[in-house]
This record gives structure tokens, sequence and C-alpha cells, in this order.
């Protein structure tokens, strides 16, 4: 009954650094996102994909790379870390269109420090 | 573009006593879906309770219930029996029926008091 897992959960990285944040589902949902919220904020959408092989930009997608090589995995990369990243960062899915109805799932959310 | 606001920052309840969330929002659409989230120190984010903008009805779960006001644009959520379980963030999330994104707003934190 694993749903949305995100990996890692806390991480501290400097100024320049690279890293990807891993995030995988196994209820074989199509849409998966990703989103970050800042302190006091709501969640802004970073990227989002309705399938194997194609993603597209959300609100927020500057300093973020994502690719979806499988229905199972959704990773989010930070190629060159800045300050204004430092943020927690969700990762969801659900089986089809939101408009359809379908629920969102979110993951326990990854905590990033860029210093 | 689509806005919500959640004008409380904080709020805070008696345990047993009622609690009611404000939210507001923005939009030129007839359709669309309002959503309450919850989302405890675990920041797992956690649905509450959801309302089509085409029904009249309010929406209710257990102890939760929304008071939906589509000409006013405003969604409220009631908590009844507080519990201190319920002590959380709770965000007003919104989205056009049919479109693929939410908009949240910025959250409010509830403070159960026993």
């Amino acid at each position: 009954n694993a749903g949305v897992t995100q990996t890692p959960k806390f991480r501290i990285l400097k100024i320049g650094q690279s890293m990807t944040l891993q995030c995988t589902q196994d209820m074989n949902h199509n849409y998966m996102y990703w989103y970050r919220q800042d302190p006091g904020m709501g969640l802004k959408l970073i990227y989002y994909s309705v399938g194997a092989g194609i993603t597209d930009k959300g609100e927020v997608p500057n300093g973020y790379n994502v690719s979806r090589s499988t229905t199972e995995d959704f990773p989010l990369r930070l190629e060159l870390a800045a300050p204004s990243q430092t943020s927690v960062y969700f990762c969801a899915s659900t089986m089809g269109r939101l408009s359809s109805g379908n629920t969102i799932y979110f993951g326990e959310g990854s905590w990033l420090t860029v210093v | 573009a689509q806005t919500v606001t959640q004008s409380q920052p904080e709020m805070s309840v008696q345990e047993a006593e009622t609690v009611t969330l404000s939210c507001t929002y923005d939009t030129s659409e007839s359709d669309y879906y309002l959503f309450w989230y919850k989302q405890p120190p675990s920041r797992q984010m956690i649905l509450v309770i959801r309302q089509e903008a085409y029904k009249q009805q309010n929406a209710t779960e257990n102890r939760f219930s929304v008071n939906f006001q589509k000409a006013a644009k405003s969604f409220s959520l009631k908590i009844s029996d507080s519990q201190l379980g319920d002590a959380a963030m709770y965000f007003c999330a919104y989205r056009i029926l049919s479109g693929n994104k939410l908009v949240f707003g910025a959250g409010t934190i509830l403070r159960v008091k026993s």
C-alpha cells in the first residue's frame, strides 16, 4: 500500500550543486505532478506529466527539469541549485485527468535546503 | 487567472467546539471543483472534502462540511466537534472543470486546544 513515494525526505545542497528528487507511484497512474511549497504559501505546480514520454511545464518550471521514461517514475532534477529553490517538494499522481474527478494522491514531501 | 484567498493565517478552537475556515476564490469559469486539503505536521496532503460548483447542495464528510456560496465565490469549511487530530494546516484549492491544475490558497493553521 505504498502509494506515492518520494526520496530523499531531507537534503541540504550547496549553491550550484545538482540533484534529483525521485518519485515513484505503484498505482499505475497516468498523471504525475511536481509541486513546491514555500513557507506560509500554497503549492505551486512545477511540472506535470500525462503519461510516459510526455511532460509539460506548470507555473514555476524555471530551474527544474523532469523526465517520464516509465509510468511509475517521475524524477525532478535541479541542475544548478539556488537559494530560491529552498522549499518542500511534493510529488503527486492521479489515475486520469483531474477534470474527470480523479483523486490526487500526494507523497510525503521532500525538504530541500540550498545554502 | 484563477486565485484562491485564505484570509485567516491561523485559527484556534477548543476541543469539541466548532470552527469555520474561510476561503474565497476568483474565477470567470462557471464550472469548477473546490477542495479542502489537510496537511498535518507529517506534511502529507490529505483530501478532506470536495465540492462540484454545479451542485447546489453543500458537501459533507462526517464532521466536515462546507458552505459554498457560488455567487459570492466563497467556500468555507466547518469542522464540528473538533478533535486534537484536526490540528493541521488546511488548504483551499480550486481547479476548472476541464483543467488539470490545482490552484492552492496560502493555507490556514488550525490549532486545537484541549
